[in-house]
């Protein structure tokens, strides 16, 4: 139980374009969803808070019109990079919190997706 | 300051060899501790979950425990399938994020 999906796996992109990244809960109800960035040898660096319904929490430093967030669903919630350039390349992770929610509910990931921009 | 810290940066050992790995944390209020497994170029996997003081869980070869201020993962007679970077993991005072480890990075070799 618990399996958490993201998709593409791999995307690759020219500079100026974007791209939308898709993460599902297959097997649980998420009310928050979570997105990560993460950079070669270091840890998950937290982008954004996504409740279903509600408009993303972003973190201090993450630009919301260029990485947006929209949470449709309790099991779909997806990442626009808005115009994309190479500096945007990394390792994008989501992860999916069940129907309580809180603090101390465990975040389950999904398999990440790697974006390289040309 | 919310924090969490983990040593070593890095683990040889052999296989057969045990060892534990450590996470220390500064954050009042725990309200979980959490262990998450991740191999290079996926996603972190969910090991465990620990509340309370005194807690343990144990899967496989893994056991994590739970202090006040630290938490270990005990690795006994690793396999080679055992490499991989370990996550720890606390969520904030607030409540509103998870604050990670480094990670440990597990080298087993046969």
């Amino acid at each position: 139980g618990a399996v958490v999906s993201q998709h593409p796996s791999r995307v690759i992109c020219k500079s100026g374009t974007s791209v939308k990244i898709e993460c599902r809960s297959l097997d649980f109800q998420a009310t928050t969803m979570f997105w990560y960035r993460q950079f070669p040898k270091k840890s998950l660096m937290l982008m954004a808070t996504s409740n279903e319904g509600s408009k993303a929490t972003y973190e201090q430093g993450v630009e919301k019109d260029k990485f947006l967030i929209n949470h449709a669903s309790l099991t779909l919630s997806t990442l626009t990079v808005t115009s994309a350039h190479p500096e945007d390349s990394s390792f994008y992770i989501c992860s999916a919190q069940g129907l309580a929610g809180g603090p101390g509910d465990t975040q389950y990931f999904g398999p990440g997706t790697r974006l390289t921009v040309l | 300051e919310d924090q969490v810290t983990q040593s070593p940066e890095a683990l040889r050992l052999q296989e057969g060899e045990s060892s534990s790995l450590n996470c220390s944390y500064t954050v009042s209020g725990l309200r979980g501790l959490f262990w998450y497994r991740q191999d290079p170029g996926k996603g972190p996997e969910f090991l465990f979950t620990l509340y309370s003081a005194g807690e343990e869980k144990e899967k496989e070869r893994l056991k994590a425990t739970l202090t006040k201020k630290e938490s270990f993962l005990h690795i006994t007679a690793p396999k080679p399938e055992d490499s991989a970077t370990y996550l720890c993991a606390v969520p904030n005072q607030a409540g509103t994020a998870l604050i990670f480890g480094k990670g440990t990075t597990l080298s087993v070799s046969s």
